[in-house]
């Protein structure tokens, strides 16, 4: 069983440049969900997509868009970046069984996003 | 809205202390309750997850409590070592299908 893996690790990107964050699921999980952490902060929800759709979002703006492919990657995609948008990006993924509830959450090791 | 608070924001304590982590939220209408931990940089390790009709759960030196009633839990962390160092997160769900709401996490240094 292989945990939830992110790429890429580090990412140095300047300001109105787009960018692509990938996710890879723990084996047997359906529900992928993105989080943004600043410096000295909780993580915060960006969304979440479950069976390749999108069942959730936080309070982030559309130019963060993603999506999640049959095999439960998923990808978080940022448009028109912000000095602000520079973070730590964490992807978690878990087993949704509707009527059934929610396995624990399981987070990858994060992608550094540093935007100039 | 659900918020969750930590504090305080940093501890410091000497080797071999048991020690008490705090975390209130302000629904007390909870799916469950995870405590994570992050090194520095690092992504999130789960350390404990409980649901909402349990009282406590307990992975080797580390116990945590829930009390929905209050909007507290906490994580006590018995003998404390160096390597348990590190920045402890609290985070609830409101619903199975819901998000998971932070603390801002409290940065524990354990001195040798």
């Amino acid at each position: 069983e292989t945990g939830v893996t992110q790429s890429p690790t580090h990412l140095i990107k300047t300001r109105g440049q787009q960018v692509t964050l990938r996710c890879s699921s723990q084996s047997g999980h359906n529900t992928v969900s993105w989080y943004q952490q600043a410096l000295g902060q909780g993580p915060q929800f960006i969304f979440q997509y479950y069976r390749e759709e999108e069942n959730g979002r936080g309070n982030f703006p559309p130019r963060f868009s993603g999506l999640q492919f049959p095999n439960y990657s998923s990808e978080l995609n940022v448009n028109a970046l912000e000095l602000d948008d520079s973070a730590l990006y964490l992807c978690a993924s878990s087993l949704l069984r509707l009527g059934l509830g929610v396995s624990e959450q399981f987070f990858g090791p994060g992608t550094r996003l540093t935007v100039l | 809205k659900q918020e969750v608070t930590q504090i305080p924001a940093a501890l410091s304590v000497p080797e071999g202390e048991n020690l008490v982590l705090n975390c209130s939220f302000t629904d007390s209408a909870i799916y469950n309750l995870q405590w994570f931990r992050q090194d520095p940089g690092k992504g999130l390790t789960s350390l404990l997850l409980i649901q909402s009709s349990q009282r406590e759960q307990t992975s080797g030196r580390l116990n945590a409590s829930l009390d929905k009633s209050s909007g507290r839990s906490t994580l006590y962390i018995a003998a404390s070592q160096p390597g348990d160092s590190a920045t402890y997160l609290c985070a609830v769900r409101t619903g199975a299908n819901s998000k998971l709401t932070f603390g801002k996490g409290i940065t524990l240094s354990v001195r040798p």
